[in-house]
């Protein structure tokens, strides 16, 4: 079956703090890979994306992502988080043929300044 | 304007009610999709469709219909509310499975 696992639920940082988000999916055939974030009371915004070419991908407002194929694994980092960070975020695996996307749980993310 | 925009914002319905969510875009996009949030469970996709003849049932399609009027328009109906549906609603948009979604701003729905 088909779907996406993000292992924090819930994580409290500190400002300058570093950030990284597990994402883990399960799918067959060829992927596309995203992260989007949602401040509060907000719509879904893109953070990043991969779908073929260099695993690293860097994305809007210092984050960047890794795809580990092997590990069937798009982790979300950031070297220092800003308190403006603090948002829900979401993994989410799609195909390529028909673009629906499977999104994870979700990861709410606070900051303390 | 917005890209996708969704109407309305909020509403608040009673059980057995037949409601019906909005969604239009500006985005020439062909594919459209509406999901739900809850709390924990993250989006779940209801229905998606890649053109006015063409719609297809998410996972979680029961107790929900659809019309995709236009291309640009692609409304959700629910027929008889239960509390149950009460979430918040997002339509959404793209052109090709690479490129991601364009949200709308949601609906959130409150079932009573």
């Amino acid at each position: 079956a088909q779907s996406v696992s993000q292992h924090n639920h819930h994580v409290i940082l500190s400002e300058a703090a570093s950030l990284e988000l597990g994402c883990n999916y399960s799918y067959g055939g060829t992927v596309n890979l995203f992260w989007y974030v949602q401040y509060p009371g907000q719509h879904l915004q893109l953070l990043l994306k991969y779908f073929s070419g260099d695993p690293l991908v860097k994305g809007i407002k210092g984050f960047e992502a890794e795809f580990i194929k092997s590990k069937f694994s798009f982790n979300l980092r950031k070297p220092s988080v800003q308190w403006s960070d603090t948002a829900e975020y979401f993994c989410a695996v799609g195909s390529s043929n028909t673009g629906k996307l499977i999104f994870g749980q979700g990861t709410t993310l606070q900051v303390k300044p | 304007d917005a890209d996708v925009t969704q109407t309305p914002r909020n509403r608040i319905t009673k059980t057995g009610k037949r409601i019906m969510l909005e969604c239009s875009q500006t985005k020439g996009h062909d594919r459209m999709y509406w999901y739900r949030q809850d709390p924990g469970l993250g989006l779940r996709l209801i229905y998606y469709s890649f053109d006015v003849k063409d719609i297809n049932k998410g996972e979680i399609s029961d107790g929900y219909s659809v019309s995709r009027q236009a291309q640009a328009k692609f409304s959700l109906s629910l027929e008889s509310a239960i509390p149950n549906q009460t979430a918040l609603y997002f339509c959404a948009t793209s052109v090709r499975g690479r490129d991601g979604y364009t949200f709308g701003s949601g609906t959130r729905l409150t079932v009573v």
